[in-house]
């Protein structure tokens, strides 16, 4: 069965505590990886797609990467605005969405 | 643009009322999807079009129906409300099916209907 697994469900950072978001996933057969932002009362924001193993993507704090069982979201230097959910969702044939890992960034 | 508008934002419905959550977008996507959000459950998929006269079921769909009459509108209409019908609901967009291309898997997503069935 196809599922994807976020860790943790919840990380508090300080402002400049640099930290990792996991995604695993179990599919057979990935099309894509994709994260997502989601601020409280809004939809989802795209960030990132992967496509192969080794690949990684970057904007500003942010940078992922993927290997063949994992993403991991690397959070450079945070600030208080980095606040948010992020969703990690994997596509075999159709879209399958984590659960989210919600982080805080305190000043 | 607009991107993708939903209507309303909040709702609240007795047990057994029907509605319709309104979806458009101004982005000439192909593609359309309903997802619901859940506290502790990732977003599941309701139902979704891959163009206007075209639909298909999610993993959820029992209890909800859709059309795609036009490229721009995808309503989701609630039958009959049940206490577990209330979550926040999200239609997303992508300008082709999701698989078919590197560029046509990324959805936008409207802000949300939150819906509460007492």
């Amino acid at each position: 069965e196809d599922q994807v697994t976020q860790s943790p469900e919840a990380l508090r950072l300080q402002e400049g505590e640099s930290s990792s978001l996991n995604c695993s996933y179990t599919v057979s057969g990935l099309r894509g990886l994709f994260w997502y932002r989601q601020d409280p009362g809004k939809g989802p924001e795209f960030l990132f797609t992967l496509y192969s193993a080794g690949e990684e993507k970057e904007k500003e704090r942010l940078k992922a990467t993927l290997t063949k069982k994992e993403s991991f979201l690397h959070i450079t230097a945070p600030k208080p605005e980095d606040s948010a959910t992020y969703l990690c969702a994997v596509l075999p044939d159709k879209l399958i969405f984590g659960t989210g890992t919600r982080l805080q960034v305190f000043p | 643009n607009a991107g993708v508008t939903q209507t309303p934002k909040f709702q609240v419905l007795k047990t057994g009322q029907s509605m319709t959550l309104q979806c458009a977008q101004d982005m000439n996507h192909e593609y359309m999807s309903w997802y619901r959000q859940d506290p502790g459950m990732g977003l599941r998929l309701i139902h979704y079009s891959v163009g206007a006269g075209i639909t298909d079921q999610g993993e959820v769909p029992n209890g909800y129906n859709v059309s795609r009459s036009t490229t721009e509108d995808f309503p989701l209409r609630l039958l009959s409300a049940a206490p577990s019908q209330t979550s926040v609901y999200f239609c997303a967009s992508s300008y082709s099916v999701l698989g078919r291309s590197s560029g046509a898997n990324v959805l936008t997503f409207g802000a949300g209907s939150r819906l509460t069935v007492l």
